[in-house]
């Protein structure tokens, strides 16, 4: 089955710059590749996603990249800011099946000094 | 959270004991599913749905039952609790690709 690996598990960066969470996957027919961020005490909130028929999507201060070829996806939060502080998960899921069971990696804490 | 609840939030119950897990949704979600959360090992699915009374296992099923008898609701039982299955637990829907997840159930057997 699909094995999803996330780096590093903690990151600590200055408010203002970039931080890069890395995440591979092993299984070559997945072709969903969410990212979540996770407050403490609430549930996972989904804040980009990217299918495998592109290979980067952007949104404001967030941006994914995919690379099918090497099976490695990445998050990039651009000038981070004390409120991006949270745990990070990237998933992957093939959606062949019924529903769309995502694999999850073992998350990233990121925390912003400000 | 998508008009996702669950109940109890917390509880804490003795090894040996049943225990039930709620998870309510009021969009009429076909896809359903429960994860659990432990650290170190990011969040696990335990089973899922894909409609009434239609349920299959996940990577981490053991020990746990599911049923699903209307669409807005999605039980997960611990039919034995065990120290093992001390975590937190969380729902979550599916909407075409996308899913989202309930606020989660903090759940301790000791």
């Amino acid at each position: 089955g699909e094995n999803v690996e996330q780096h590093p598990s903690t990151l600590s960066v200055q408010e203002g710059d970039s931080a890069v969470i890395k995440c591979t996957y092993s299984d070559s027919a997945s072709n969903y590749f969410p990212w979540y961020k996770q407050e403490l005490g609430k549930g996972p909130q989904l804040i980009i996603d990217i299918r495998s028929n592109v290979g980067e999507k952007k949104d404001q201060r967030i941006a994914v990249t995919l690379n099918k070829t090497a099976k490695h996806f990445s998050l990039h939060i651009t000038e981070t800011q004390p409120e991006d502080s949270a745990v990070y998960f990237c998933a992957a899921s093939d959606n062949r099946e019924y529903g769309n069971k995502l694999v999850f990696g073992a998350g990233t804490i990121l925390r912003v000094k400000s | 959270d998508a008009g996702i609840t669950q109940s109890p939030r917390h509880k804490v119950t003795e090894t040996g004991t049943p225990v039930t897990l709620r998870c309510h949704q009021t969009e009429n979600h076909r896809y359903m599913y429960w994860y659990r959360q432990d650290p170190g090992h990011g969040l696990r699915l335990i089973h899922y749905s894909y409609g009434v009374k239609d349920t299959d296992k996940g990577e981490v099923s053991d020990g746990y039952s599911v049923s699903r008898s209307k669409t807005e609701d999605f039980l997960l039982t611990l039919e034995s609790a065990t120290s093992s299955q001390t975590s937190v637990y969380f729902c979550a829907i599916c909407e075409l690709y996308e899913q989202y997840f309930g606020p989660g159930t903090r759940l301790t057997v000791t």
